[in-house]
């Protein structure tokens, strides 16, 4: 079955840093890159990163470069998505997104989504 | 960054109408752009993709065009199952960006 799974949910305290995973199945993991992208509470989607899977190369949105960093461990077809100097406006659902055709800006495959919750 | 924008934010109708929502970029993105459907507790479904592309898989009752700035989807006849959120996406330039949705409720 191809789907994408996630991590549950985290509570962090600001400041600190989540990890949260990826586990795709049913698919060549390396064959299609791969996105995050969050919601936060009464917010739109916001695109945060990319990552090749096949050669690890990256691509971070403005807003969290220095502060966002995406890897991928091809011998358990996951991805991960660490975002640091965690803030309250970070509390969101993170989504992992599938690129269509492998390589595109377009996402037809997506997680369940990953609660990150921000408070002291 | 590209704002997109959606209107209406919601709309009412029944089962068996047809619904047009619109999405306006702030600058021109050629035909890139996506169109998704989201029910609550659900990850997004694409549905439409390069403005007019449907998806496999995807029922022919949804249909998307536009070009440039201005951009449509249409559902020809409304299923029970089409109640939900539907948002924009440009995939022209990075960052990619959505727009805030348009939800459709039931009338």
């Amino acid at each position: 079955q191809v789907q994408l799974v996630q991590s549950g949910a985290e509570v962090k305290k600001p400041g600190a840093s989540v990890k949260v995973s990826c586990k795709a199945s049913g698919y060549t993991f390396t064959a299609y890159y791969m996105n995050w992208v969050r919601q936060a509470p009464g917010q739109g989607l916001e695109w945060m990163a990319w990552i090749n899977p096949n050669s690890g190369d990256t691509k971070y949105a403005q807003n969290f470069q220095g502060r966002v960093t995406m890897t991928r461990d091809t011998s358990i077809n996951t991805v991960f998505m660490e975002l640091s100097r965690l803030r309250s406006d970070d509390t969101a659902v993170y989504y992992c997104a599938r690129a269509l055709g492998g390589y595109s800006h377009y996402y037809d495959l997506w997680g369940r989504g990953s609660l990150v919750t921000v408070s002291s | 960054d590209i704002q997109m924008t959606q209107s209406p934010s919601s709309v009412s109708a029944s089962v068996g109408d047809r619904v047009t929502i619109t999405c306006r970029a702030s600058q021109g993105i050629g035909s890139w752009l996506a169109w998704y459907q989201r029910k609550p507790g659900t990850a997004p479904k694409l549905l439409i993709y390069a403005a007019s592309s449907l998806q496999s898989g995807v029922p022919s009752r949804f249909s998307g065009s536009g070009s440039g700035t201005e951009f449509t989807l249409t559902i020809s006849t409304l299923q029970p199952e089409d109640f939900a959120t539907y948002f924009c996406q440009q995939a022209n330039s990075f960052p990619i960006t959505f727009g805030q949705g348009t939800r459709l409720e039931i009338k």
